[in-house]
Protein backbone atom coordinates (compact mmCIF):
# COMPACT_ATOMS: atom_id res chain seq x y z
CA UNK A 1 0.00 0.00 0.00
CA UNK A 2 0.65 3.86 -0.66
CA UNK A 3 2.16 5.48 2.29
CA UNK A 4 0.62 8.93 2.45
CA UNK A 5 2.52 11.17 5.61
CA UNK A 6 1.67 14.49 6.18
CA UNK A 7 3.08 17.27 8.59
CA UNK A 8 3.52 18.64 10.63
CA UNK A 9 0.89 16.45 12.54
CA UNK A 10 -0.63 19.99 14.04
CA UNK A 11 0.29 23.60 14.49
CA UNK A 12 -0.94 26.83 16.06
CA UNK A 13 -1.53 29.54 13.41
CA UNK A 14 -3.33 33.24 13.65
CA UNK A 15 -6.50 34.20 11.19
CA UNK A 16 -4.97 35.93 7.92
CA UNK A 17 -1.82 33.52 8.01
CA UNK A 18 -0.70 31.97 5.05
CA UNK A 19 -0.15 28.08 6.10
CA UNK A 20 1.20 25.12 4.25
CA UNK A 21 0.60 21.84 4.42
CA UNK A 22 2.84 18.69 3.21
CA UNK A 23 1.90 15.46 2.14
CA UNK A 24 4.50 13.09 0.76
CA UNK A 25 3.34 9.90 -1.32
CA UNK A 26 5.60 6.57 -0.82
CA UNK A 27 5.91 6.07 -4.17
CA UNK A 28 4.44 7.84 -7.29
CA UNK A 29 0.84 8.74 -7.66
CA UNK A 30 1.23 11.02 -10.28
CA UNK A 31 -1.57 13.93 -9.71
CA UNK A 32 -3.57 11.52 -8.36
CA UNK A 33 -3.87 13.45 -4.68
CA UNK A 34 -7.29 14.80 -2.83
CA UNK A 35 -7.37 17.40 -0.19
CA UNK A 36 -10.21 16.94 2.56
CA UNK A 37 -10.95 19.33 5.44
CA UNK A 38 -12.27 18.06 8.42
CA UNK A 39 -14.43 20.06 10.86
CA UNK A 40 -15.15 17.89 14.63
CA UNK A 41 -18.22 15.83 14.49
CA UNK A 42 -18.95 16.05 10.98
CA UNK A 43 -17.82 14.45 7.32
CA UNK A 44 -14.17 15.13 5.00
CA UNK A 45 -14.87 17.93 2.60
CA UNK A 46 -13.85 17.36 -0.68
CA UNK A 47 -11.52 20.50 -1.02
CA UNK A 48 -9.01 19.83 -3.99
CA UNK A 49 -8.68 16.73 -6.62
CA UNK A 50 -6.50 16.02 -8.86
CA UNK A 51 -3.24 17.56 -6.95
CA UNK A 52 -4.36 21.07 -7.63
CA UNK A 53 -7.97 21.25 -8.91
CA UNK A 54 -10.35 23.20 -6.88
CA UNK A 55 -13.57 21.62 -6.32
CA UNK A 56 -16.49 23.67 -6.90
CA UNK A 57 -17.78 26.06 -3.96
CA UNK A 58 -14.16 25.82 -2.41
CA UNK A 59 -12.89 29.54 -1.93
CA UNK A 60 -9.91 30.74 -3.93
CA UNK A 61 -7.70 30.99 -1.07
CA UNK A 62 -7.06 27.12 -0.96
CA UNK A 63 -4.25 25.94 -3.37
CA UNK A 64 -2.89 22.68 -4.24
CA UNK A 65 0.64 21.91 -5.89
CA UNK A 66 2.81 18.88 -6.16
CA UNK A 67 6.51 18.69 -6.98
CA UNK A 68 7.36 14.26 -7.15
CA UNK A 69 5.77 12.93 -5.10
CA UNK A 70 5.41 15.69 -2.32
CA UNK A 71 1.82 17.35 -2.45
CA UNK A 72 0.89 21.08 -0.92
CA UNK A 73 -1.94 22.40 0.06
CA UNK A 74 -1.96 26.14 0.84
CA UNK A 75 -4.48 28.40 2.53
CA UNK A 76 -3.31 32.05 1.74
CA UNK A 77 -5.45 33.88 4.22
CA UNK A 78 -6.53 31.71 6.97
CA UNK A 79 -10.06 32.75 7.71
CA UNK A 80 -11.72 31.61 11.19
CA UNK A 81 -14.13 28.85 9.88
CA UNK A 82 -10.43 27.27 8.23
CA UNK A 83 -9.37 26.02 12.00
CA UNK A 84 -10.13 22.24 11.12
CA UNK A 85 -8.39 18.62 10.25
CA UNK A 86 -6.73 18.67 6.56
CA UNK A 87 -6.38 15.16 5.05
CA UNK A 88 -4.25 14.24 2.02
CA UNK A 89 -5.64 11.11 0.05
CA UNK A 90 -3.91 9.13 -2.82
CA UNK A 91 -6.51 7.62 -5.29
CA UNK A 92 -3.65 6.39 -7.67
CA UNK A 93 -3.58 2.59 -7.11
CA UNK A 94 -5.63 -0.01 -4.53
CA UNK A 95 -6.05 -0.05 -1.59
CA UNK A 96 -7.25 4.10 -1.72
CA UNK A 97 -4.89 5.71 1.55
CA UNK A 98 -5.06 8.47 3.55
CA UNK A 99 -2.72 10.71 5.40
CA UNK A 100 -2.80 10.69 9.57
CA UNK A 101 -4.39 14.50 9.51
CA UNK A 102 -2.89 17.57 9.69
CA UNK A 103 -5.13 19.71 12.70
CA UNK A 104 -4.71 23.51 12.22
CA UNK A 105 -5.48 25.44 15.91
CA UNK A 106 -6.19 28.45 16.90
CA UNK A 107 -2.54 30.33 18.07
CA UNK B 1 -27.81 17.54 -5.47
CA UNK B 2 -26.06 14.62 -4.14
CA UNK B 3 -27.22 13.06 -0.69
CA UNK B 4 -26.15 9.91 0.78
CA UNK B 5 -27.31 8.70 4.25
CA UNK B 6 -25.41 5.61 6.31
CA UNK B 7 -27.62 3.46 8.74
CA UNK B 8 -27.48 0.89 10.92
CA UNK B 9 -26.87 -0.40 14.22
CA UNK B 10 -25.07 1.79 16.67
CA UNK B 11 -24.23 -1.13 19.20
CA UNK B 12 -22.79 -4.09 18.09
CA UNK B 13 -21.53 -7.24 20.30
CA UNK B 14 -17.78 -8.49 19.40
CA UNK B 15 -17.74 -11.72 17.08
CA UNK B 16 -21.23 -10.19 15.66
CA UNK B 17 -21.64 -9.02 11.94
CA UNK B 18 -22.28 -5.44 10.72
CA UNK B 19 -24.81 -4.59 8.31
CA UNK B 20 -24.35 -0.41 7.39
CA UNK B 21 -26.68 0.52 4.38
CA UNK B 22 -26.00 3.90 2.23
CA UNK B 23 -28.94 5.21 0.97
CA UNK B 24 -28.12 7.86 -1.66
CA UNK B 25 -30.15 10.60 -3.55
CA UNK B 26 -29.61 12.74 -6.79
CA UNK B 27 -27.32 10.19 -8.85
CA UNK B 28 -27.43 6.73 -10.16
CA UNK B 29 -25.27 3.61 -9.59
CA UNK B 30 -25.81 2.54 -13.16
CA UNK B 31 -24.60 5.39 -14.39
CA UNK B 32 -21.22 5.77 -15.92
CA UNK B 33 -17.97 6.71 -13.75
CA UNK B 34 -20.12 6.57 -10.77
CA UNK B 35 -19.49 4.77 -7.25
CA UNK B 36 -19.84 4.55 -4.04
CA UNK B 37 -17.43 3.76 -1.20
CA UNK B 38 -17.06 3.33 2.47
CA UNK B 39 -14.41 4.96 4.61
CA UNK B 40 -14.37 4.60 8.28
CA UNK B 41 -12.46 6.64 11.34
CA UNK B 42 -12.19 5.36 15.00
CA UNK B 43 -12.35 8.21 17.63
CA UNK B 44 -9.72 10.76 17.14
CA UNK B 45 -7.65 8.85 14.44
CA UNK B 46 -7.92 9.30 10.67
CA UNK B 47 -9.83 8.41 7.54
CA UNK B 48 -9.29 4.19 6.69
CA UNK B 49 -10.82 3.25 3.20
CA UNK B 50 -12.71 -0.05 3.26
CA UNK B 51 -14.48 -0.59 0.22
CA UNK B 52 -16.14 0.59 -2.89
CA UNK B 53 -18.55 -0.35 -5.48
CA UNK B 54 -18.58 1.20 -9.03
CA UNK B 55 -22.03 1.07 -11.50
CA UNK B 56 -20.25 -1.76 -13.33
CA UNK B 57 -20.24 -3.94 -9.89
CA UNK B 58 -16.73 -3.51 -10.15
CA UNK B 59 -15.59 -3.91 -6.29
CA UNK B 60 -12.47 -3.28 -4.43
CA UNK B 61 -11.45 -3.87 -1.22
CA UNK B 62 -8.89 -2.70 1.41
CA UNK B 63 -6.86 -5.79 1.74
CA UNK B 64 -6.10 -5.70 5.72
CA UNK B 65 -10.56 -6.22 5.70
CA UNK B 66 -11.42 -7.92 2.62
CA UNK B 67 -11.81 -11.53 4.29
CA UNK B 68 -14.23 -9.53 6.49
CA UNK B 69 -15.75 -6.84 4.07
CA UNK B 70 -18.37 -7.43 1.41
CA UNK B 71 -19.77 -4.79 -0.41
CA UNK B 72 -23.12 -4.71 -2.60
CA UNK B 73 -25.51 -2.10 -4.49
CA UNK B 74 -28.81 -2.33 -5.21
CA UNK B 75 -29.80 0.11 -7.85
CA UNK B 76 -33.60 -0.15 -7.70
CA UNK B 77 -33.27 0.84 -3.88
CA UNK B 78 -30.79 3.30 -4.61
CA UNK B 79 -28.82 1.87 -1.77
CA UNK B 80 -25.39 0.63 -1.35
CA UNK B 81 -24.45 -2.01 1.82
CA UNK B 82 -21.60 -2.92 3.88
CA UNK B 83 -21.12 -6.20 5.56
CA UNK B 84 -18.81 -6.95 8.02
CA UNK B 85 -17.97 -10.17 9.68
CA UNK B 86 -16.14 -11.21 12.96
CA UNK B 87 -16.11 -7.25 14.76
CA UNK B 88 -13.73 -6.70 17.12
CA UNK B 89 -13.76 -3.52 19.99
CA UNK B 90 -10.76 -1.98 17.34
CA UNK B 91 -13.51 -1.53 14.38
CA UNK B 92 -14.93 0.91 17.10
CA UNK B 93 -15.66 4.24 14.41
CA UNK B 94 -17.83 6.32 12.35
CA UNK B 95 -18.49 4.82 9.35
CA UNK B 96 -18.53 7.35 6.00
CA UNK B 97 -20.30 6.36 2.53
CA UNK B 98 -18.78 9.01 0.15
CA UNK B 99 -19.91 9.25 -3.43
CA UNK B 100 -17.35 8.68 -6.47
CA UNK B 101 -17.17 10.65 -9.52
CA UNK B 102 -14.85 10.08 -12.30
CA UNK B 103 -13.48 13.04 -13.84
CA UNK B 104 -10.97 11.85 -17.21
CA UNK B 105 -10.20 9.00 -18.72
CA UNK B 106 -7.82 7.19 -16.91
CA UNK B 107 -8.58 4.15 -14.85
CA UNK B 108 -7.20 6.49 -12.15
CA UNK B 109 -9.48 9.18 -11.94
CA UNK B 110 -11.97 8.26 -9.34
CA UNK B 111 -12.55 10.52 -6.21
CA UNK B 112 -14.91 10.85 -3.39
CA UNK B 113 -16.44 14.08 -3.60
CA UNK B 114 -19.94 13.66 -1.84
CA UNK B 115 -20.00 12.64 1.74
CA UNK B 116 -22.57 11.13 4.25
CA UNK B 117 -22.85 12.38 7.59
CA UNK B 118 -21.74 9.22 9.22
CA UNK B 119 -22.90 6.32 11.88
CA UNK B 120 -20.97 5.56 15.15
CA UNK B 121 -20.88 2.13 15.43
CA UNK B 122 -19.50 0.74 18.67
CA UNK B 123 -18.59 -2.62 18.98
CA UNK B 124 -18.69 -3.78 23.20
CA UNK B 125 -19.54 -6.73 25.10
Amino acid sequence: AILMTQSPSSFSSSTGDRVTITCRASQDISSYLAWYQQKPGKAPKLLIYAASTLQSGVPSRFSGSMSGTDFTLTISCLQSEDFATYYCQQYYSYPWTFGQGTKVEIK
Amino acid sequence: QITLKESGPTLVKPTQTLTLTCTFSGFSLNSNGVGVGWIRQPPGKALEWLALIYWNDDKRYSPSLMSRVTITKDNSKNQVVLTMTNLDPVDTATYYCAHISKYCTSDSCYYFDYWGQGTLVTVSS
